[in-house]
């Protein structure tokens, strides 16, 4: 079946430790996103890639880093410079031109 | 820049009532306009989406929506509330086709009651 995974589902890291997310897809979908969920916050867009070997930031992407090597890896590192990231961490995907996201399950970062 | 304002963080029906959540759009141009559902602990899902067909959209589960631009409002809603429908529910907006990204609003969280 197509989708989106995403691992781990759960990360525990200390604080100053840089962690990395991974999100894999195979819908064959151009574009990839991360968004980042707090709790009466909505979704907050972090980066977002439209092809391989580029991205863009979002609203909120310091202390946040991406790459897209593949076309079906988009991997988010959480840097020591983050201030807050204990958080829901949702990628997703979408057809070019589409508008509409196919998520993952998301990954749940809590910082000790 | 677009973004969309959901009013009332939370809302709580009876089996069986109507279920209506609001979502107010703002949008320089002619907007797509989205609802999702999240249940616990899981990505989002898309219901339906608004992409300047016709104003009455119906959707997964029994959802609809209508898009109004008098008054820049896309409600969802739902005849007869189930306890499966328990989940949050966000709108969002998006100035596609020259924009890729949506924005998203706070979300709404439905309790359903027995």
């Amino acid at each position: 079946d197509g989708g989106i995974t995403q691992s781990p589902k759960y990360l525990f890291r200390k604080e100053g430790q840089n962690v990395t997310l991974s999100c894999e897809q195979n819908l064959n979908h151009d574009a990839m996103y991360w968004y980042r969920q707090d709790p009466g916050q909505g979704l907050r867009l972090i980066y977002y890639s439209q092809i391989v070997n580029d991205f863009q930031k979002g609203d909120i992407a310091e202390g946040y880093s991406v790459s897209r090597e593949k076309k079906e890896s988009f991997p988010l590192t959480v840097t020591s410079a983050q201030k807050n990231p204990t958080a829901f961490y949702l990628c997703a995907s979408s057809r070019q031109g589409s508008g509409e996201l196919f998520f993952g399950e998301g990954s749940r970062l809590t910082v000790l | 820049a677009q973004s969309v304002t959901q009013l009332g963080s939370h809302v709580s029906v009876s089996e069986g009532a109507l279920v209506l959540l609001r979502c107010n759009y703002s949008s320089s141009v002619p907007p797509y306009l989205f609802w999702y559902v999240q249940y616990p602990n899981q990505g989002l899902q898309l219901l339906l989406k608004y992409t300047s067909a016709a104003t009455l959209v119906k959707g997964i589960n029994g959802f609809e929506a209508e898009f109004k631009k008098s008054e820049t409002s896309f409600h969802l809603t739902k005849p007869s509330a189930h306890m499966s429908d328990a989940a949050e529910y966000f709108c969002a907006v998006s100035d596609l086709p020259n924009d890729y990204k949506l924005s998203f609003g706070a979300g709404t969280t439905v309790t359903v009651r027995a």
